[in-house]
């Protein structure tokens, strides 16, 4: 069975400081995807990041960074210098990784509310 | 380009009507994806098509189902609508890279309230 845990339901935090948001994972899948995903208050869910458990490189996009440590089972996302428009519920996701492709299924974490103060 | 569309925006129904919700992926993408929203159950995956056929499928009862056109464009349907299919539905479009750098993108979603 897969299981995501974001034990941090919410956080607040001021305009610039770098907060970090946490993800567990449990899978007895060898090959599986993490993502991320953002949910603003439009409700409308965007895509952050997808990625290979192969992987374990690090990955930065602007202000936005990933960490995936598979010996903790872990995948944090940390938003450097973050802005008002960070505001969001951020979810963390698990799938198996399977040849046929696609979205398997697709397990998410409870989510965790960001709040940006100006 | 396009986003993804999905219509209708906002629905009600009673218990024990059906639904059809549909989902237009943005031009160019195969792979169909949706998910259920609830404030107790969270996001929960629904089902993926791919080339008109259901690729994978998450732990929904058999009164969900879903299918896939030529042109990509896919529907959701729920029979005898219960009180707890009330929820946010999302679809998602993606390319379906075959490398990992597939990337989704996601409809505004369809509200369905059942009363």
């Amino acid at each position: 069975a897969q299981k995501v845990t974001q034990a941090q339901t919410e956080i607040s935090v001021v305009e610039k400081e770098d907060v970090t948001l946490d993800c567990v994972y449990e899978t007895r899948d060898t090959t599986y995807y993490l993502f991320w995903y953002k949910q603003p208050p439009s409700g409308e869910l965007v895509f952050l990041i997808r990625r290979n458990s192969f992987d374990e490189q690090n990955e930065i996009s602007g202000r936005y960074s990933w960490n995936f440590q598979k010996s903790t089972s872990s995948f944090n996302f940390t938003i450097t210098a973050s802005q008002v428009v960070d505001s969001a519920v951020y979810f963390c996701a698990l799938s198996p990784r399977a040849n046929s492709g696609g979205y398997q299924k697709v397990t998410f974490g409870i989510g965790t509310k960001l709040q940006v103060i100006p | 380009k396009a986003g993804v569309t999905q219509t209708p925006r906002y629905l009600i129904k009673t218990r024990g009507q059906q639904v059809t919700l549909s989902c237009s992926p943005i031009s160019g993408h195969r792979s169909v994806s949706w998910y259920q929203q609830t404030p107790g159950q969270g996001l929960q995956f629904l089902f993926e098509y791919f080339s008109e056929t259901q690729r994978n499928k998450g732990n929904f009862p058999g009164r969900f189902s879903g299918r896939q056109f030529s042109n990509s464009r896919s529907e959701m349907n729920v029979s005898t609508l219960e009180l707890g299919d009330s929820a946010l539905y999302l679809c998602a479009s993606s390319p379906d890279y075959p490398s990992d750098t597939d990337t989704q993108y996601f409809g505004p979603g369809t509200r369905l309230t059942v009363l």
